[in-house]
């Protein structure tokens, strides 16, 4: 089955600095890669994804960029806030399939003020 | 307000014991999901339900029971087989089986003693 290892464990850095979390994947039929949120206390929340046709997506702040040759893709977030902190899972699935997606292990991301 | 409603949030119980944890959502979602969540792991995948009456296995199933008579409920029954019962469980929806936002509640925490 497919195994996704997700590195750093934890991650901390200055406010205003950026910061970025990467993934690889085993599976080479992998096709979705979304990236989760989770606040404490909370449950995780999608904050982007992105599909095997596209090598880079933005939103804002944040981009993440693919690599299918490497089979890996990366998490970037730029100008840190307070607010970023929190746990960072990157899953992948293939077939489009929810129920098929694989989640990494989680980085812990602390903006130190 | 549209969500996922998981009840209880800390629940405690004696080995040996059957527990249900509750999941409501009103997003109109089709699909819905059981996770568990261990420190230093990813999430895993316990049960799945794409369709009222129907669900199907997960990654990690052994020693749960699951039901889905209404669109609206997946509630998740932790039996006394299951061996490492103290954990975290994350319920999630999403709108159909192919890629896109889960939706996850506020979670559960489970702990025999």
């Amino acid at each position: 089955g497919e195994n996704v290892e997700q590195h750093p464990s934890t991650l901390s850095v200055q406010e205003g600095d950026s910061a970025v979390i990467k993934c690889t994947y085993s599976d080479s039929a992998s096709n979705y890669f979304p990236w989760y949120k989770q606040e404490l206390g909370k449950g995780p929340q999608l904050i982007i994804d992105i599909r095997s046709n596209v090598g880079e997506k933005k939103d804002q702040r944040i981009a993440v960029t693919l690599n299918k040759t490497a089979k890996h893709f990366s998490l970037h977030i730029t100008e840190t806030q307070p607010e970023d902190s929190a746990v960072y899972f990157c899953a992948a699935s293939k077939n489009f399939g929810n129920e098929k997606l694989t989640f990494g292990t989680g980085t812990r991301l602390t903006i130190i003020p | 307000d549209g969500g996922i409603t998981q009840s209880p949030k800390y629940l405690f119980r004696k080995e040996g014991q059957n527990v249900t944890l509750s999941c409501e959502q009103n997003l109109n979602h089709d699909a819905m999901y059981w996770y568990r969540q261990d420190p230093g792991q990813g999430l895993r995948l316990i049960y799945y339900s794409q369709i009222v009456n129907d669900f199907q296995k997960g990654d990690i199933a052994e020693g749960y029971s699951v039901s889905r008579e209404k669109k609206e409920s997946f509630p998740l029954t932790v039996t006394s087989a299951q061996k490492n019962p103290t954990a975290f469980y994350l319920c999630a929806s999403s709108e159909g089986q192919v890629a896109g936002e889960l939706f996850f509640g506020e979670g559960s925490r489970l702990t025999v003693l």
